[in-house]
C-alpha cells in the first residue's frame, strides 16, 4: 500500500530557530502532494500544495517545501519559528484520482 | 471558521447507543469526507461521496453508516461502536468533480470528539 513517512514525531525548537520537517512517499510517477497544519483547538487547514510547476512552493505564515522527486521527499521548511507556529502539522500525498494519504503527523513546539 | 461545520463537538456514548454525527459545508462543494483521526496514528479515510455518491468506502466497519442527502450534509451513523472506535471524526469537503485527479483542496471541519464507553 502507498504510504507518507514523516519520521519526526515531536520537534521542539526555540523561537527564531530554522525549521525542516521531513516528508517522504512511496508513490511512483506523477504525485500531488499538500501540507495541512493543525493549531490547537482548531480544524485542519492548508498550508501548502504542489501540483506541478517550481518544486520549490511557497505557503502561507512564511512556510515553503520543496518536492525532490528523486528523493521522493516534500520537506516542509521555515527560516525562523515563531511560538504561534506551536502545532501538528500533516503532510498529505494523492496521485491520480486516489484519496488523499496523510501521514502521522509531527507535533511542533516553538519556546520562548 | 472554515465553511465546514460539525455537531456535536463533544460525543460519549454507551456500546448499544445509537448516534449520528453531522457535517454540513457551506462552500458549494460536491465531495464530501469522512476521516477518523486517532492517537498516534495516520488520519484515516473513511468514505467519499462525490455528488451524493459514495465513491470510497475504505473497508470500515458495518457498524458506521454513512449518508449524504445532498451535496450540502454529509451524516455518519453510529451503533453498536467498540471502545476503540474512540477518536476525532473530521468531515472535509472540495471541489472535485466526477473523474478530476484529487487536486483540489480539502477543508475540513471542527471535528467531532467521540468517546465509546
Amino acid at each position: 500500500a502507498q504510504s507518507v513517512s514523516q519520521h519526526n514525531h515531536h520537534v521542539i525548537l526555540s523561537e527564531a530557530a530554522s525549521l525542516e520537517l521531513g516528508c517522504n512517499y512511496s508513490y511512483g510517477g506523477t504525485v500531488n502532494l499538500f501540507w495541512y497544519v493543525q493549531y490547537p483547538g482548531q480544524h485542519l487547514q492548508l498550508l501548502l500544495k504542489y501540483f506541478s510547476g517550481d518544486p520549490l512552493v511557497k505557503g502561507i505564515k512564511g512556510f515553503e517545501a520543496e518536492f525532490i522527486k528523486s528523493k521522493f521527499s516534500f520537506n516542509l521548511r521555515k527560516p525562523s519559528v515563531q511560538w504561534s507556529d506551536t502545532a501538528e502539522y500533516f503532510c498529505a500525498v494523492t496521485k491520480g484520482n486516489t484519496p488523499l494519504v496523510f501521514g502521522k503527523g509531527t507535533r511542533l513546539s516553538v519556546i520562548a | 471558521e472554515t465553511g465546514v461545520t460539525q455537531t456535536p463537538r463533544h460525543l460519549v456514548m454507551g456500546m448499544t447507543n445509537k448516534k449520528s454525527l453531522k457535517c454540513e459545508q457551506h462552500l458549494g462543494h460536491n465531495a464530501m469526507y469522512w476521516y477518523k483521526q486517532s492517537a498516534k496514528k495516520p488520519l484515516e479515510l473513511m468514505f467519499v461521496y462525490n455528488f451524493k455518491e459514495q465513491t470510497e468506502n475504505n473497508s470500515v466497519p458495518s457498524r458506521f453508516s454513512p449518508e449524504c442527502p445532498n451535496s450540502s450534509h454529509l451524516f455518519l451513523h453510529l451503533h453498536t461502536l467498540q471502545p476503540e472506535d474512540s477518536a476525532l471524526y473530521l468531515c472535509a469537503s472540495s471541489s472535485r468533480a466526477s473523474g478530476e485527479s484529487m487536486t483540489d483542496t480539502q477543508y475540513f471541519g471542527p471535528g467531532t470528539r467521540l468517546t465509546v464507553l
